[in-house]
C-alpha cells in the first residue's frame, strides 16, 4: 500500500466550478501536511500547509482528519491558472517529504 | 531573496556513466533535500544534507551520492547510470526544524 494515496484524476472541470480533492495517508505518526501544485514539467511549488484546525487561503481550503488520516483541498470559483497537478505531501518526522502521486485538474473555459 | 537554482536543467548521458547534478539553497535555507520524479508519479526522496553531513537518506542504492558544502549548496552523483535513472531530480531547500521544502526547477536527465 501507497503512504499517501490520491485520486490520479484527471479532473475536469468548467471555469467557476468547485472541486474537491481527498488524499489518505498510512502513517499515523504523520505530523506535518501539505498541498503542493505542479504545473506541466515544472517544479512543486507549495501552495499550503494544513493544520488540524482546518485552513483557508483566498479560494483554497485545506481540511486534516487525523482520526481518519484524511486531508482534502477544496478550490472555489476555479480559474483556468488552477489547472495542475496538485500533490498531497506528509512528514512523518523523519527527513523526508512523503508526496502522492498527484491529482491532475484541468479547468475548462 | 534567491530562490533554489539548479543546474543543468537538461542533461542526456550514456548508460554506465557518471553524472553531477548541483544546486544553490535559497537564501538563509541551510538544508537540502533531493528528490527523484519519474514520469506520472509523485517525488520519491533520495537524501538530506545538513551540515555537509547525509542527514537522512530514501530507498536508493549506494551508487547515489552526495556533498554539501559550507554555503549550504550541494551536489547529487550518481555513478554507474541506469536506464531507469532517467527522471527530473529535483532539489529543496529548508531551514532546520522546518518542515516546508521550497524546490528548484529541476534537472532532467536523460539515460540512453
Amino acid at each position: 500500500r501507497k503512504e499517501v494515496e490520491q485520486d490520479p484524476g484527471p479532473f475536469n472541470v468548467p471555469e467557476g466550478a468547485t472541486v474537491a480533492f481527498n488524499c489518505t495517508y498510512s502513517n499515523s505518526a504523520s505530523q506535518s501536511f501539505f498541498w503542493y501544485r505542479q504545473d506541466c514539467r515544472k517544479e512543486p511549488k507549495l501552495l499550503m500547509s494544513v493544520y488540524s484546525s482546518g485552513n483557508e487561503d483566498g479560494r483554497f481550503t485545506a481540511q486534516l482528519n487525523r482520526a481518519s488520516q484524511y486531508i482534502s483541498l477544496l478550490i472555489r470559483d476555479s480559474k483556468l491558472s488552477d489547472s495542475a497537478t496538485y500533490l498531497c505531501v506528509v512528514n512523518t518526522g523523519r527527513r523526508a517529504l512523503t508526496f502522492g502521486s498527484g491529482t491532475r485538474l484541468q479547468v475548462q473555459p | 531573496e534567491t530562490g533554489v537554482t539548479q543546474s543543468p536543467t537538461h542533461l542526456i548521458k550514456t548508460r554506465g556513466q557518471q553524472v553531477t547534478l548541483r544546486c544553490s539553497s535559497q537564501s538563509g535555507h541551510n538544508t537540502v533535500s533531493w528528490y527523484q520524479q519519474a514520469l506520472g508519479q509523485g517525488p520519491q526522496f533520495i537524501f538530506q544534507y545538513y551540515r555537509e553531513e547525509e542527514n537522512g537518506r530514501g530507498n536508493f542504492p549506494p551508487r547515489f551520492s552526495g556533498l554539501q558544502f559550507p554555503n549550504y549548496s550541494s551536489e547529487l552523483n550518481v555513478n554507474a547510470l541506469e536506464l531507469d535513472d532517467s527522471a527530473l531530480y529535483l532539489c529543496a531547500s529548508s531551514l532546520r526544524g522546518r518542515y516546508e521544502q521550497y524546490f528548484g526547477p529541476g534537472t532532467r536527465l536523460t539515460v540512453t
